[in-house]
């Protein structure tokens, strides 16, 4: 079957780093995303990896293993507004999403 | 309009009664797609749409339809409501199946009673 798995809950301090990681195991591979949720609002993409490696974008940075079937989402200097649920989603051979259940990110002064 | 409306905001249901949730998109975009959000659980696709006149299935699309008469609306019906539907809906779109993001509307929250 198709599983996204990711941390349920993850705090951490203003101004810190933290690492947010996604296993997977889908049918097909053509690239995983990371999108920002907050509360009681719409999801917004921060990330796509489709190769191997490491792709910056300011505070943030998302890496892939394809051989590992993992992921990680980066998040430097965090500041209070980066408090969201970051969801994981892979993208299978038939193009559709398979998302993760999200991690809730509660950032502490 | 900018980017991707839905309505209504919120809606309570009567089990049984049926309901269209409307998403209308001004960017032009080929691709658009219904999900539905519940705690605990990720994003499911309901349905899809490639392009205008054409529809396909997601992951859970039993008891729901869709259709895309032109390229800016794509409504949700529920034929006849049940309280397993109760959850948050979100439509979105992007430019193609295979383009990287999608921009999502800002949802809609259904509770069938």
């Amino acid at each position: 079957g198709q599983n996204i798995d990711q941390p349920t809950e993850m705090t951490a301090t203003e101004g810190a780093i933290v690492q947010i990681n996604c296993t997977y195991q889908t049918s097909g591979f053509n690239g995983l995303f990371w999108y920002q949720q907050h509360a009681g609002e719409a999801p917004t993409f921060l990330s796509y990896n489709v190769l191997d490696g490491l792709e910056e974008k300011g505070r943030f940075s998302s890496f892939l293993s394809r051989s590992k079937g993992y992921s990680y989402l980066l998040l430097k200097e965090l500041q209070m507004k980066d408090s969201a649920s970051y969801l994981c989603a892979v993208r299978g051979r038939d193009y559709q999403l398979i998302w993760g259940a999200g991690t809730k990110l509660i950032i502490k002064p | 309009i900018a980017g991707i409306t839905q309505a209504p905001t919120s809606q309570i249901l009567a089990a049984g009664r049926r309901m269209t949730l409307r998403c209308t998109q001004d960017m032009r975009h080929n691709a658009m797609y219904w999900y539905r959000q519940d705690l605990g659980l990720g994003l499911r696709l309901i349905h899809y749409s490639n392009t205008a006149g054409t529809t396909g299935k997601g992951e859970v699309p039993d008891g729901y339809s869709v259709s895309r008469a032109n390229t800016d609306d794509f409504p949700l019906t529920l034929a006849s409501a049940v309280p397993s539907q109760t959850s948050v809906y979100f439509c979105a779109s992007s430019e193609s199946l295979d383009y990287n993001e999608q921009f999502f509307g800002p949802g809609t929250r259904l509770t069938v009673l």
